[in-house]
């Protein structure tokens, strides 16, 4: 039980264009999801919070313009880079947190997507 | 913070050994800490949490103690197999009720030698 999945696992774009991740909870209904950026040898830099039906919340120095976040539902949330550049390259992953109360608060983290961008 | 450029801490052990890894953590007001496993290029992978109420909870294989006098939590591994080797990362959560938000430590590298 507590899969996420993320779509898709590597991603190659040009310069100026965007590129959406998915991540989905495959088993369980998430409450909140969290975005995380991760560059190598590096820990995970939270980016943004997202619940269900309401506005993501970003960390600070996370431009919200440029991360869109989408969560449609329980179970997807979506995370738009958009107008990429070079620096925007880097491994993104998701997690999810399941809907219950404080007894049940880890979060399960996606695979992963790798962008880079040329 | 993180400081850009760092190499992470490193442990190698030999296979069949018990592993220590450390984690210094900063916020006197977390309640919950979770240690994650995480292969390369892949995304973290659950083994534990405790909770502030606790002091010492036990997996398979694995244990966490936690010291919140010193603010320092630890990830024991007996019987440390190749499978291991992987970057573990402890997280805490920072004010518990419902700010769920995790805090990374740096990670460390654990390479088991077979």
């Amino acid at each position: 039980g507590a899969v996420v999945s993320q779509h898709p696992s590597w991603v190659i774009c040009k310069s100026g264009t965007s590129v959406k991740i998915e991540c989905r909870s495959l088993d369980f209904q998430a409450t909140t999801m969290f975005w995380y950026r991760q560059f190598p040898k590096q820990s995970l830099m939270l980016m943004a919070t997202s619940n269900e039906g309401s506005k993501a919340t970003y960390e600070q120095g996370v431009e919200k313009d440029k991360f869109l976040i989408n969560h449609a539902s329980l179970t997807l949330s979506t995370l738009t880079v958009t107008s990429a550049h070079p620096e925007d390259s880097s491994f993104y992953i998701c997690s999810a947190q399941e809907l219950a109360g404080l007894a049940t608060d880890t979060q399960y983290f996606g695979p992963g997507t790798r962008l880079t961008v040329l | 913070g993180e400081s850009v450029g760092l190499h992470l801490p490193t442990l190698s052990v030999q296979e069949g050994d018990n592993s220590i890894i450390n984690c210094a953590y900063s916020n006197s007001a977390s309640d919950y800490f979770i240690w994650y496993k995480q292969e390369s290029g892949k995304g973290p992978q659950f083994i534990i949490d405790i909770r502030s109420n606790m002091d010492k909870r036990q997996g398979q294989r694995v244990t966490v103690l936690l010291n919140k006098t010193v603010k320092h939590l630890s990830l024991q591994i007996a019987a440390t197999q190749p499978g291991d080797s992987a970057v573990y990362f402890c997280a805490e959560n920072g004010s518990g009720g419902s700010n769920y938000k995790l805090t990374f430590g740096k990670g460390t590298l654990l390479t088991v030698n077979p």
